[in-house]
């Protein structure tokens, strides 16, 4: 399974763009990147998952860049409630056995 | 449509009892997947069953362990509780393909004094 490193922790300003920004050097052809969000006392919840190039939805973006070593996950205009720990994954076969590394805390500020 | 339900929510035992875990995974998801998160050591993945059959394993002792039955509900168990077993039970479900997400629970906060 592909080791991600991502930092530690980030701090923001409320209104601002984000971006975290994940190594996954030993990316597998049938891996794919997703991210997850999780706040204190609650299980992780989905955000955005992508193979290549650039996936957008309603609450971020993910850039892969062509050779899939990394990606960077992009939340525009944060909030408070954005303040959460950022997971990036990298696994083939969904819930066979979703490795989690250590995230990165992200800290919001007004 | 319903989410992923853990019970209990918040649990307290001793060293040396035992405890159960229930997780009800999301109508027509077959896999379900328990993760052990700690401050110290994160999510950890400890296995995952696929109708009825333990389909993956992580680095756990033979302490815990867990079952699924026919309706997918899922229930892991720890034997011989240890202070170190305090954490907070995540459990995830999925359709169980490749490459599909993973949807949790609210977890089950273990403490063991």
């Amino acid at each position: 399974l592909a080791k991600t490193t991502q930092p530690i922790s980030m701090d923001s300003y409320e209104g601002q763009e984000v971006n975290i920004t994940c190594s996954h050097n030993n990316i597998a052809t049938n891996d794919y990147i997703t991210w997850y969000q999780q706040f204190p006392s609650q299980g992780p919840r989905f955000i955005i998952q992508g193979y290549k190039t650039k996936v957008t939805n309603e609450v971020a973006s993910l850039f892969i860049p062509a050779d899939r070593k990394s990606s960077t996950l992009s939340l525009p205009r944060v909030s408070l409630s954005d303040t959460a720990v950022y997971y990036c994954l990298v696994a083939t076969g969904g819930g066979f056995k979703t490795i989690f590394g250590a995230g990165t805390r992200l800290f919001v500020k007004a | 449509k319903a989410g992923v339900t853990q019970t209990p929510r918040y649990l307290i035992k001793t060293r040396g009892q035992q405890v159960t875990l229930s997780c009800s995974p999301i109508s027509g998801h077959r896999s379900v997947s328990w993760y052990q998160q700690t401050p110290g050591q994160g999510l950890q993945f400890l296995f995952e069953y696929f109708s009825e059959t333990q389909r993956n394993k992580g680095n756990f002792p033979g302490r815990f362990s867990g079952r699924q039955f026919s309706n997918s509900r899922s229930e892991m168990n720890v034997s011989t509780l240890e202070l170190g077993d305090s954490a907070l039970y995540l459990c995830a479900s999925s359709i169980g393909q490749q490459n599909e997400k993973l949807f949790f629970g609210s977890g089950t906060q273990l403490s063991v004094l």
